[in-house]
C-alpha cells in the first residue's frame, strides 16, 4: 500500500512550458484534491474531485486543468507555466466525504517541487 | 521545511515542556477545524480536529481548544519530545468542500 504519490519530486521549467503533476493513490479514495503551499501562505486549494468524472474548482484554479478518468490517478495539468506558479504542490486524497463536509483525513503526498523560470 | 517559509513565526521549546501553538482563524461561519503536522521534506498529516459545537478536544498527548468568541484556535502538545519539531498548520472549513489553511508555525524542540 503505497498510500500517495506523486511525480516528479522536482521540475524545472521556462515560462510558457506545460507540464503535468502526476498523482496516483491506492486506498480506493473518492476525494482528491490539489494544493500550491506558497511561503507565508499555508497551503491553498487548486481544483478537487469527489469521484471519478467529477472534478470542481477551489481557490486558486486559475492556470491549472484537472481530469479524473479514474479513481486512482488525479493529475494536475499546467497549461502555460508562469513565474507566480513557483511553488510546492501536494496532492491528498480521502475517503468519500460524509456529512457534506471535507474529509478530516486527507492523506497527503510528498510533494512536488516546480520552479518556473 | 518544504518551502515552507522563511518568515514562519517560530516557536522554540525544551524537551518535556509543554507547547502551545496559537491561530486566529477568520470567517465566524467555520464550523469546523483541523490541525496538521508538517514536517520537514513530507505532506502535512491530521493531528486532530474539532467542530464547532465543542470547546475542547483531546488527543493523545494533544488537546485543541477553540474560542469562538474571539475566533481563536490552539493547539496544546504536552511533554514536547524532538519528534514534534514541524510546522503546525490549523485549517477552517468554510463550505462544505472548502478548507482554508492558516500559515503555519514553525516548532523548534531543543534538549
Amino acid at each position: 500500500n503505497a498510500g500517495v504519490t506523486q511525480t516528479p519530486k522536482f521540475q524545472v521549467l521556462k515560462t510558457g512550458q506545460s507540464m503535468t503533476l502526476q498523482c496516483a493513490q491506492d486506498m480506493n479514495h473518492e476525494y482528491m484534491s490539489w494544493y500550491r503551499q506558497d511561503p507565508g501562505m499555508g497551503l491553498r486549494l487548486i481544483h478537487y474531485s469527489v469521484g471519478a468524472g467529477i472534478t470542481d474548482q477551489g481557490e486558486v484554479p486559475n492556470g491549472y486543468n484537472v481530469s479524473r478518468s479514474t479513481t486512482e490517478d488525479f493529475p494536475l495539468r499546467l497549461l502555460s507555466a508562469a513565474p507566480s506558479q513557483t511553488s510546492v504542490y501536494f496532492c491528498a486524497s480521502a475517503p468519500a466525504r460524509t456529512s457534506g463536509r471535507v474529509p478530516d483525513t486527507q492523506y497527503f503526498g510528498p510533494g512536488t517541487r516546480l520552479t518556473v523560470l | 521545511g518544504e518551502s515552507v517559509g522563511l518568515h514562519l513565526p517560530t516557536l522554540s521549546v525544551q524537551e518535556g515542556d509543554n507547547s502551545i501553538i496559537n491561530c486566529a482563524y477568520s470567517n465566524s461561519a467555520s464550523d469546523y477545524f483541523i490541525w496538521y503536522k508538517q514536517e520537514s521534506g513530507k505532506g502535512p498529516q491530521f493531528i486532530i480536529d474539532i467542530r464547532s459545537n465543542m470547546d475542547k478536544r483531546q488527543g493523545q498527548r494533544v488537546t485543541v481548544l477553540l474560542n469562538k468568541t474571539v475566533k481563536h484556535l490552539s493547539l496544546q502538545i504536552a511533554a514536547t519530545q524532538p519528534g514534534d519539531s514541524a510546522v503546525y498548520f490549523c485549517a477552517e472549513q468554510v463550505r462544505t468542500d472548502k478548507l482554508i489553511f492558516g500559515t503555519g508555525t514553525r516548532l523548534q524542540v531543543f534538549p
